[in-house]
């Protein structure tokens, strides 16, 4: 199963964009890219998805790499109640794989 | 509305105990998935199943099992509770290939 690596924590001003990277340079090549994000006591919540093109929804948007070894997802303009731990997860089949999470704070 | 539901949300048991959490989805998914959590990390899967009478192993499975009986419910049993049991668990579940997950509320359990 693909890890993925992404940074511990990220901070933004509230309204300004977001951009997460992720590295998963070991996905096979029929992985999806996954996004959930976490709040406290609460079970994941999914952002997006996509397996090779780039996506657009209305929480966010996906950018995937030529290669699919990386992917950022990017929070057009952060909003205090997107403050999360957002999980970047390689989907094998419904089998989801988890990495530590980048810890997203938003300051005023 | 479709719904996932986790019971008990929290729970007190002793080291070698048996214990069952229950998980009920109400969208008539046939894939199912239990997943750990221990405190400031990620998931990790521990068992799922793709249909009634279907069950898998997971990443870290040793001490747990699951059964699938119907397609609403998919319990997860802790034969012998041990203190490294310590964690929440999440219930997931899901229509298909590349659908988005839909998680329980989880259960938090605590293994004296």
């Amino acid at each position: 199963d693909a890890k993925t690596t992404q940074p511990n924590s990220m901070e933004s001003n509230e309204e300004e964009p977001v951009h997460l990277p992720c590295n998963h340079s070991t996905i096979s090549g029929t992985d999806y890219i996954h996004w959930y994000r976490q709040l406290p006591s609460q079970g994941p919540e999914y952002v997006i998805h996509g397996l090779t093109s780039n996506v657009n929804n209305r929480m966010a948007s996906l950018a995937i790499a030529e290669d699919r070894k990386s992917s950022t997802l990017i929070l057009h303009r952060a909003t205090l109640r997107d403050a999360a731990v957002y999980y970047c997860i390689t989907d094998s089949w419904g089998k989801l794989q988890f990495g530590a999470g980048t810890q997203v704070v938003v300051t005023p | 509305d479709a719904e996932i539901t986790q019971s008990p949300r929290h729970k007190i048991t002793e080291t070698g105990r048996q214990v069952t959490l229950a998980c009920h989805q109400t969208w008539n998914h046939n894939n199912m998935f239990w997943y750990r959590q221990d405190l400031g990390h990620g998931l990790r899967l521990i068992h799922y199943s793709y249909g009634v009478q279907d069950t898998n192993k997971g990443e870290v499975s040793d001490g747990y099992s699951v059964s699938r009986s119907n397609t609403e419910d998919l319990p997860l049993t802790l034969e012998s509770a041990a203190s490294s049991q310590t964690s929440v668990y999440f219930c997931a579940s899901y229509r298909g290939r590349a659908d988005t997950q839909y998680f329980g509320p989880g259960t938090r359990l605590t293994v004296l």
